[in-house]
């Protein structure tokens, strides 16, 4: 089944304890994304890649890391989590530009 | 910068009614258009998409959205709503010169009353 995998579903964890959300994609997508969704805010695009070894910020990039060394993986970095990165977490894929994304279940994360 | 605006933040219509959900984009060249539906819990599912083409679009689960460029929007219908379509609702532009970056809006949520 095609399909954008995320892990874990959910997720709880202290103030600067690193943490990573993996997200795997099995559609050969050469486009990949992270979104973070917040109430009354929509999705914010965090970063985004364009394939393997190219990434590039979003809009709201501070705080976050990725990488992109194999193009199924595109695994998202929290170095120090913050309570205000307490959020709902999406990975996408897209195969070109113009497609639209497919969206993982999502990771809903708990920073205290 | 590409923006969206969703007017709407709740919308109630009764199960048989039509539906109209709004949805403006602020961009200067032609943008690719899209809707995704979000049910409770879940992930957000792609309805439809626009990028070129006919105005008109037709998408999954009955829905369709018009674009119409002098008015910058991107709304979508559908004749005929159900309790299943209860949901919240998202449109997403995105722009060649803006890679694949998409911009979203705040979203609208559905009720469907019986």
């Amino acid at each position: 089944e095609a399909q954008v995998t995320q892990n874990p579903r959910y997720l709880i964890t202290v103030t600067g304890k690193k943490l990573t959300v993996t997200c795997s994609q099995n559609m050969n997508h050469e486009y990949m994304s992270w979104y973070r969704q917040d109430p009354g805010l929509g999705l914010r695009q965090i970063y985004y890649s364009m394939n393997v070894e190219v990434t590039d910020k979003g809009d709201v990039p501070e705080g976050y890391k990725v990488s992109r060394k194999e193009k199924r993986n595109f695994p998202l970095i929290l170095e120090s989590p913050s309570p205000n990165q307490t959020s709902l977490y999406f990975c996408a894929s897209s195969l070109r530009q113009n497609y639209g994304y497919t969206f993982g279940s999502g990771t809903r994360l708990t920073v205290v | 910068a590409q923006s969206v605006t969703q007017p709407d933040i709740h919308i109630t219509v009764s199960e048989g009614a039509s539906l109209e959900l709004r949805c403006n984009y602020s961009y200067g060249a032609t943008p690719y258009l899209f809707w995704y539906v979000q049910s409770p819990g879940q992930g957000l599912q792609l309805l439809l998409k626009y990028f070129s083409g006919d105005t008109l679009v037709q998408g999954i689960k009955g829905f369709e959205a018009e674009f119409k460029r002098s008015q910058s929007s991107f709304n979508l219908r559908k004749p005929s709503v159900h309790w299943s379509d209860a949901a919240e609702y998202f449109c997403a532009v995105g722009a060649r010169e803006y890679g694949n970056k998409l911009v979203f809006g705040a979203g609208t949520i559905l009720r469907v009353k019986s």
